[in-house]
């Protein structure tokens, strides 16, 4: 079954730091282009961070650039978000998803998302 | 940065209708790289149209997209009840690379 499954999220106060992970199944991870998006509470889909299949290539939206890391293993066929100094507006659902084929303009399977919470 | 609107923010229809939704870019953009997504409260976001007009894999004929330049639209040519939900459109290419509009809920009559 082809599938995204994150993990990882949880309750963490401002200024922590979590790793979240998406374990693929099914795919060719190696050959696909992964990006993270985000969903804040009572808001829409936002872009976070893309990595190329072979992870030489990283992008970060200016939220986050400089506090997140993007990095993946294809051995493991997993993808990984490293987030540091948090901030009560990084709360969010965390969605990772896969390009459609080798293309990177759009993305066929998602995840159902891990809820990151940053709170005092 | 190229900015992506939607409109309606929310739309008020029937099952058998007709939904028209808008998806308009701040500056001309290419339409290879305008896809469709819809979203249901704890579900994971599904792939609707990539390059503005092509079906992702599995999804009814109902769903079409269009478009080019600045304005691009997804139509549901007859509502089923499964496709309530909320609808975004993105964009790939330029600063940042990929942006989502805000997008469009669509509800039940």
């Amino acid at each position: 079954e082809v599938q995204l499954v994150e993990s990882g999220g949880g309750l963490i106060q401002p200024g922590g730091s979590l790793r979240l992970s998406c374990a693929a199944s099914g795919i060719t991870f190696s050959n696909s282009v992964m990006i993270w998006v985000r969903q804040a509470p009572g808001k829409g889909l936002e872009w976070v961070s893309f990595v190329s299949g072979g992870g030489d290539q990283t992008y970060y939206a200016d939220s986050v650039r400089g506090r997140f890391t993007i990095s993946r293993d294809n051995s493991k066929n997993t993808l990984y978000l490293q987030m540091n100094t948090l901030r009560v507006d990084d709360t969010a659902i965390y969605y990772c998803a896969k390009g459609v084929r080798t293309l990177w303009e759009a993305f066929d399977i998602w995840g159902r998302g891990t809820m990151v919470t940053v709170s005092s | 940065e190229i900015v992506l609107t939607q409109s309606p923010g929310t739309l008020s229809l029937s099952p058998g209708e007709r939904a028209t939704l808008s998806c308009r870019a701040s500056q001309t953009v290419s339409g290879t790289f305008l896809a469709w997504y819809q979203h249901k409260p704890g579900q994971a976001p599904r792939l609707l149209i990539y390059g503005a007009s092509s079906r992702a894999t599995g999804i009814p004929d109902r769903f079409s997209g269009s478009g080019s330049g600045t304005d691009f639209t997804l139509t549901i040519s007859r509502l089923e009840p499964e496709d309530f939900a909320v609808y975004y459109c993105q964009h790939y290419g330029g600063s940042p690379i990929y942006s989502f509009g805000q997008g469009t809920k669509l509800e039940i009559k």
